[in-house]
């Protein structure tokens, strides 16, 4: 199993552009998650998705869309990209909303200019 | 809304010592699961180790151990006999048990440095 794979690794948008980060494992978890870094503030979440067709809001939402068409991919889009939202972006995924364990992606690192 | 305190910026270890990190958090809820995750430079977040809040006995995986003292909620990670690999961003998180709650709160982290 390759896991939970993140692309790009790393990218670079003038304020205004849009663009989509992709999320993808190969583990059949039904809940997936969207967390960003930032420095002194650990990890908080975006958006989540309890499986496909459902999704949900995090603790920053916004200026972020998810969408989930598939059990294995889930894509966080940015409409109107904002230097606030330069950051490093995780996904992450477990079996299911109750398990404990999350196994997160290597993480895309997202520059705003 | 919980919320995770990790009070140590930085703290550095001489290898094969022992080393402790500290992690305080703040909630009203009786059942809840902690975790310590390492973030080593590839910034994959790897789950170290995990404590379920109902469960008196500390935590153990190989040389990482935690003390959880749920009255005072504070939730450290201890890494015994350290290695030049353990060095690494360590994030303390929590996430309520809750069936319906999905939040999981993380701590700003700690870096930890190895001394050969």
């Amino acid at each position: 199993n390759a896991g939970v794979t993140q692309t790009p690794k790393f990218q670079v948008l003038k304020t205004g552009q849009s663009m989509t980060l992709q999320c993808a494992q190969d583990m059949n978890h039904e809940y997936m998650s969207w967390y960003r870094q930032d420095p002194g503030m650990g990890l908080r979440l975006i958006h989540y998705s309890v499986g496909a067709g459902i999704t949900d809001q995090g603790e920053v939402p916004n200026g972020y869309n998810v969408s989930r068409s598939t059990t294995e991919d889930f894509p966080l889009r940015l409409l109107s990209a904002a230097p606030s939202q330069t950051s490093v972006y995780f996904c992450a995924s477990k079996p299911g909303l109750v398990d404990k364990t999350q196994y997160f992606g290597p993480g895309t690192r997202l520059l705003v200019l | 809304a919980q919320t995770v305190t990790q009070s140590q910026p930085e703290m550095s270890v001489q290898e094969a010592e022992t080393v402790t990190l500290s992690c305080t958090y703040d909630t009203s809820e009786s059942d809840y699961y902690l975790f310590w995750y390492k973030q080593p430079p590839s910034r994959q977040m790897i789950l170290v180790i995990r404590q379920e809040a109902y469960k008196q006995q500390n935590a153990t995986e190989n040389r990482f151990s935690v003390n959880f003292q749920k009255a005072a909620k504070s939730f450290s990670l201890k890494i015994s006999d350290s290695q030049l690999g353990d060095a690494a961003m360590y994030f303390c998180a929590y996430r309520s048990a809750g069936h319906n709650n999905n939040d999981m709160r993380f701590g700003a982290g700690t870096r930890l440095t190895v001394k050969p």
